[in-house]
């Protein structure tokens, strides 16, 4: 089954407590996102990915990283978490210029 | 990427049609409309887009006008699992583009009973 695969679903943590995100996708696509929702400001890009090792900053990047050292997985990073950084994290993947398929999300949150 | 202005709610009796409407008056020749739902809290889930012609697919059907500036997703016998926001975004095609999709508010449609 076609799908994209985050972990873990559900996160409570402290500030300063380093984590990552995982994201995996099994449909061989180029292009993977990483979105956050806030109620109120919908779902903002943070950072994308045109292809393995190639990744370029959304509208939110600041206190994330990512990589993409494999086309399957595209890890979101929060080397020092914050409490403005609790939210709903969503990651996607594509085709280039096609729908996205989106993961079922990852619930953070930062005390 | 062209805004989208779609109304805040709507209802619509299960087993009918629901049509929702989407404004794009400022849509580029280039500039595709898609259509997502997200349904509570979960991963949006794309449902069908087009450019110039009406689409039609399992899930649902797309009008768009001859001048491009409003669209309708229609879905064509509702049920109470379609319970969602639906979200209208216009962007450009193609390979050359970031992916990036603007979440506007979209349209929450209550399907009832």
């Amino acid at each position: 089954e076609a799908q994209v695969t985050q972990n873990p679903r559900y996160l409570i943590t402290v500030t300063g407590k380093k984590l990552t995100v995982t994201c995996s996708q099994n449909m061989n696509h180029e292009y993977m996102s990483w979105y956050r929702q806030d109620p109120g400001l919908g779902l903002r890009q943070i950072y994308y990915s045109m292809n393995v090792e190639v990744t370029d900053k959304g509208d939110v990047p600041e206190g994330y990283k990512v990589s993409r050292k494999e086309k399957r997985n595209f890890p979101l990073i929060l080397e020092s978490p914050s409490p403005n950084q609790t939210s709903l994290y969503f990651c996607a993947s594509s085709y280039y210029g096609q729908p996205q398929h989106f993961g079922d999300g990852t619930r953070l949150s930062i005390l | 990427d062209a805004k989208t202005t779609q109304p805040p709610s709507m209802d619509c009796a299960e087993g009918r049609a629901a049509n929702l409407p989407c404004n794009h008056s400022t849509i580029s020749g280039n500039e595709y409309v898609y259509w997502y739902r997200q349904i509570h809290s979960q991963g949006p889930q794309y449902i069908i887009h087009g450019l110039k012609n009406n689409e039609t697919n399992e899930m649902a059907s797309l009008i768009i006008t001859e001048d491009r500036k409003s669209s309708t997703l229609i879905l064509p016998h509702a049920t109470l699992r379609d319970t969602a926001v639906y979200y209208c975004i216009v962007r450009v095609g193609g390979s050359s583009n970031t992916g990036k999709l603007i979440f506007g508010q979209g349209t929450t449609l209550q399907v009832k009973p």
